[in-house]
């Protein structure tokens, strides 16, 4: 089935270093796909998305491109700062039949020290 | 107004209490989510309703009762809960199944 596999965490890095977390993807048609962040004690923010290939997500100097040919989503920033540390979650669009869902990965922590 | 509003933001039972959480959205969404979230783990979907029928439901355990009254509120109403049920409960909305969610604050439930 589908399914999102992310790199595994926690993720630290210093203030200002540069930001790579990977994510795949299984799917069998063509998902949309996301990224979310939760910060401590609070809901799920959408963070950027792409609805299909090549497209490129950006929002808040974080960017994702939608790579078909390898299956990938991976979220990038250049200068990340203490206020983005918190838990990242990579996720796509699933359809079955007259339904369909969001299916996350498992999440990265982040932590930026300053 | 993007926003999803849950409420309570906090909320304690016993094991024998009836308690219901709400969501709403004015959005104009047609797609409605109950997520459950334990602690450093994803969300888990529990229910999904669309133009105000359920859609899906994952195998919940019937002490977990949802209702979608219009096009705007969700609730879930709650009963005879186990400790193991306490979580984070997270509603969200779309404006189709499959596309961006947004979601609320969420409700912190501890089972007593």
């Amino acid at each position: 089935g589908d399914s999102v596999t992310q790199m595994e965490g926690p993720v630290t890095l210093s203030e200002e270093a540069f930001l790579t977390i990977n994510c795949t993807y299984t799917a069998t048609g063509y998902p949309s796909l996301f990224w979310y962040v939760q910060y401590p004690g609070e809901g799920l923010q959408l963070l950027l998305k792409a609805t299909k290939a090549d497209d490129k997500g950006s929002n808040k100097g974080f960017e994702a491109t939608y790579r078909k040919e390898t299956t990938s989503f991976h979220l990038e920033k250049g200068s990340v700062q203490v206020s983005d540390s918190a838990v990242y979650f990579c996720a796509l669009s699933y359809f079955s039949g007259n339904t369909g869902k969001l299916i996350f990965g498992q999440g990265t922590t982040l932590q930026v020290k300053p | 107004d993007t926003e999803v509003t849950q409420t309570p933001k906090h909320l304690v039972m016993g094991m024998t209490n009836k308690k219901s959480l709400k969501c709403e959205q004015h959005m104009g969404h047609r797609a409605m989510y109950w997520y459950k979230q334990k602690a450093k783990k994803p969300p888990e979907l529990m229910f999904v309703y669309s133009y105000e029928k359920l859609s899906i439901n994952e195998s919940v355990p019937s002490r977990f009762s949802p209702e979608c009254p219009n096009s705007s509120l969700l609730n879930l109403h709650l009963h005879a809960l186990q400790p193991e049920d306490s979580a984070l409960y997270l509603c969200a909305s779309a404006p189709d199944l499959g596309s961006e969610a947004f979601f609320g604050q969420g409700t912190r439930l501890t089972v007593v």
